[in-house]
């Protein structure tokens, strides 16, 4: 059973500082890994999809990498800024259905 | 970006009342919508899979005359919370699938 797990739990930072947010699953045999942003009391935005047979997918200041065989994906933000302060998910998608294994998520906090 | 509805956004409810969440794709058609819960501070939690014209696809202990899932047509899943008790206060959000999975902005659900 596949188990997704995100640390830190939460993350303080003041603003400008470049920050990882790491991901690791259990079952490296994914169909693609997923980083989600959630504000509160709201759904998610979808923020980069890497496939499996992708390392790395970029989309502004995010960078989310992919490693299947150690179980690991991290994304990172640069320069950090206070509109970044959500929770953040990552997920795991097992086949092509899009069912999606969710981990617990990391608070972040970017301080003016 | 694809647009995924919900309404409510959010209901309160007596104990005992049943209550009904509409999950509507607004620009494209969805064979396969999911039904998702979240708990304040933790993951989501895929409860089910609904499927155009046919039964949702129920995870483990996901209680299937609990949480009756209707997707009726290809815009449109409903999640019925029946008899509904203080523990099924939750937040409840639906994901629709096209080419990727678009989320819808989530249900506060309160039952007094």
């Amino acid at each position: 059973k596949q188990e997704v797990t995100q640390i830190p739990a939460a993350l303080s930072v003041p603003e400008g500082e470049n920050l990882v947010l790491n991901c690791s699953f259990t079952d490296s045999a994914i169909y693609n890994l997923q980083w989600f942003r959630q504000d509160p009391g709201k759904g998610l935005t979808s923020l980069l999809l890497i496939q499996s047979s992708q390392r790395e997918q970029t989309s502004g200041r995010l960078n989310a990498s992919l490693d299947k065989s150690s179980g690991r994906s991290t994304l990172y933000i640069a320069a950090s800024q206070p509109g970044d302060s959500a929770t953040y998910l990552c997920a795991a998608g097992m086949d092509s259905s899009y069912k999606l294994i969710f981990g617990s998520g990391t608070r972040l906090l970017v301080r003016p | 970006g694809a647009v995924v509805s919900q309404h409510p956004s959010r209901v309160i409810c007596k104990s005992g009342t049943s209550v009904k969440i509409e999950c509507r794709s607004l620009d494209f058609q969805a064979t396969t919508m999911f039904w998702y819960r979240q708990f304040p501070k933790k993951s989501l939690m895929l409860m089910a899979t609904s499927n155009e014209g046919s039964k949702a696809t129920y995870e483990q202990g996901v209680e299937k005359d609990k949480f009756l899932i209707n997707h009726a047509s290809l815009t449109l899943s409903t999640l019925t919370v029946t008899s509904a008790h203080p523990e099924d206060s939750s937040f409840y959000i639906c994901s629709a699938k096209s080419n990727e999975q678009f989320f819808g902005p989530g249900t506060r659900l309160t039952v007094l």
